[in-house]
């Protein structure tokens, strides 16, 4: 089983959509919990990290589930902008962050 | 602005040929990563330094080496590159501050291997 399992999609929406991702994760001692974004041959870049309590930035909101070992990422009002790969990441012990293979999203007018 | 520099962007290397890339950051972290990433894959860490203390992740090649001459700098060796290698690379810094540990990434390098 892998460490972080995400679908890789592709989901394919249409502006204006709310889309939602799940990811989980094998190892209950994770401590931190993050997304990031990457889109096609660039870097990751991080989108937010993912608190106990939930977090909002806008139109992206970040919800994890320590009791069943998942993280979710919920986008709103979907921009054609929002077409990337989304990487779930945990750190599972010091210093060391395991990434997902990505869900990638397409965006359509 | 404080970011995370990756020379050269792309690399073309010969099977067998050592080849070095370096990454350069001005955000004064004390970790730098480097990842190899291919395509539809997960980037995979190769090895990390704390400080000056390297940490090796157990399946890394020996052939894959790396040094950190100073905090900003920090190299990728590789002795003799097969096809295999071709991929991305990608360097990553984080500043160990007790919490969440956020990783930057620099732009990436992309080794072509002929």
């Amino acid at each position: 089983r892998k460490e972080v399992e995400q679908d890789p999609g592709p989901f394919n929406v249409p502006e204006g959509a709310t889309v939602a991702f799940n990811c989980t994760y094998s190892n209950s001692a994770s401590q931190s919990f993050f997304w990031y974004r990457q889109d096609c041959r660039k870097e990751p870049k991080l989108l937010m990290s993912v608190y106990s309590s939930g977090n909002e930035d806008g139109r992206f909101t970040a919800q994890l589930n320590r009791a069943s070992q998942y993280i979710s990422l919920l986008i709103r009002d979907s921009k054609l902008s929002d077409s990337a790969t989304y990487l779930c990441v945990v750190r599972t012990g010091f210093q060391k962050l395991v990434f997902g293979t990505g869900t990638r999203l397409l965006v359509s007018p | 602005d404080a970011m995370v520099i990756q020379n050269p962007r792309y690399q073309v290397t010969q099977f067998g040929k050592p080849v070095t890339l370096s990454c350069s950051q001005t955000l004064n972290h004390n970790v730098m990563y480097w990842y190899q990433q291919k395509s539809s894959q997960a980037p995979k860490l190769l090895f990390h330094y704390y400080d000056k203390d390297f940490n090796n992740e157990a399946d890394t090649p020996d052939n894959f080496q790396s040094r950190r001459p100073n905090t900003s700098f920090c190299f990728l060796d590789i002795r003799s590159p097969g096809l295999g290698d071709a991929a991305m690379y990608l360097c990553a810094t984080s500043r160990d501050r007790g919490e969440t540990y956020e990783q930057y990434f620099g732009p990436g390098t992309r080794l072509t291997v002929t």
